[in-house]
């Protein structure tokens, strides 16, 4: 079974421009994740999609970050412009949890390879 | 608010010894807890996956225990090898899925 995958690996670019990823999750998954990872911390939510909607982006900087996740299958993670803390590695999860059914409690996350973005 | 709090942030051992990571959350409420394996410039991998009714879960040779009511969880990695060096990660999660996560323990285990 193929894993979430996650591009491009890295990226630098310099401050104020924008920047742009990409995340097809496992096959089947109604459940779509963005973390943000900063160095030495744990993942922080960005995001969460079921299927094609928005279930929790409190902590999304919507003045600069945008996600959409079109057809309830891929999502692309933008930030516009960037600042120097948005350095950080950005991780998309998956997962079978459906909130329609009920509260997710087996909810199992499974993670790609993650986004180094590096702001000059 | 849920905070998640790992104990120690590092950890060097020698080859062979048993050891324990801490994790500790402000929350009981949870609706479960995982233990993520991070190696550097990887995503995250999972290890194990404790539902709230559950005491523990074990996978080889490593053992996750859970108590709600303390708020803690400790992840049990007997016979320690070097392929075991990695950051570990606990998360807890709400009912929507969400996972909040500790800061990590960077375990190294030196042969």
């Amino acid at each position: 079974e193929a894993g979430v995958a996650q591009s491009p690996r890295y990226k630098i670019i310099e401050k104020r421009q924008s920047v742009a990823f990409w995340c097809n999750p496992i096959s089947g998954h109604a459940t779509l994740y963005w973390y943000q990872q900063i160095l030495g911390q744990g993942p922080k939510l960005l995001i969460q999609f079921q299927n094609n909607g928005v279930v929790d982006d409190s902590q999304l900087p919507k003045d600069r970050f945008s996600a959409e996740r079109l057809k309830g299958v891929d999502s692309t993670l933008k930030i516009q412009p960037a600042k120097l803390e948005d350095s950080a590695v950005y991780l998309c999860a998956s997962s079978l949890g459906d909130l329609t059914l009920g509260p997710i409690n087996t909810g199992e996350l499974f993670f790609g390879e993650g986004s180094r973005l590096t702001v000059l | 608010k849920q905070e998640v709090t790992q104990i120690p942030a590092a950890l060097s051992v020698p080859e062979g010894e048993n050891l324990v990571l801490n994790c500790s959350f402000t929350d009981s409420a949870i609706y479960n807890l995982q233990w993520f394996r991070q190696d550097p410039g990887k995503g995250l991998t999972s290890l194990l996956l404790i539902q709230s009714s559950q005491r523990e879960q074990t996978s080889g040779r490593l053992n996750a225990s859970l108590d709600k009511s303390s708020g803690r969880s400790t992840l049990y990695i007997a016979a320690s090898q070097p392929g075991d060096s990695a950051t570990y990660l606990c998360a807890v999660s709400r009912n929507t899925g969400k996972l909040i996560f500790g800061q990590g323990t960077t375990l190294q285990v030196k042969p």
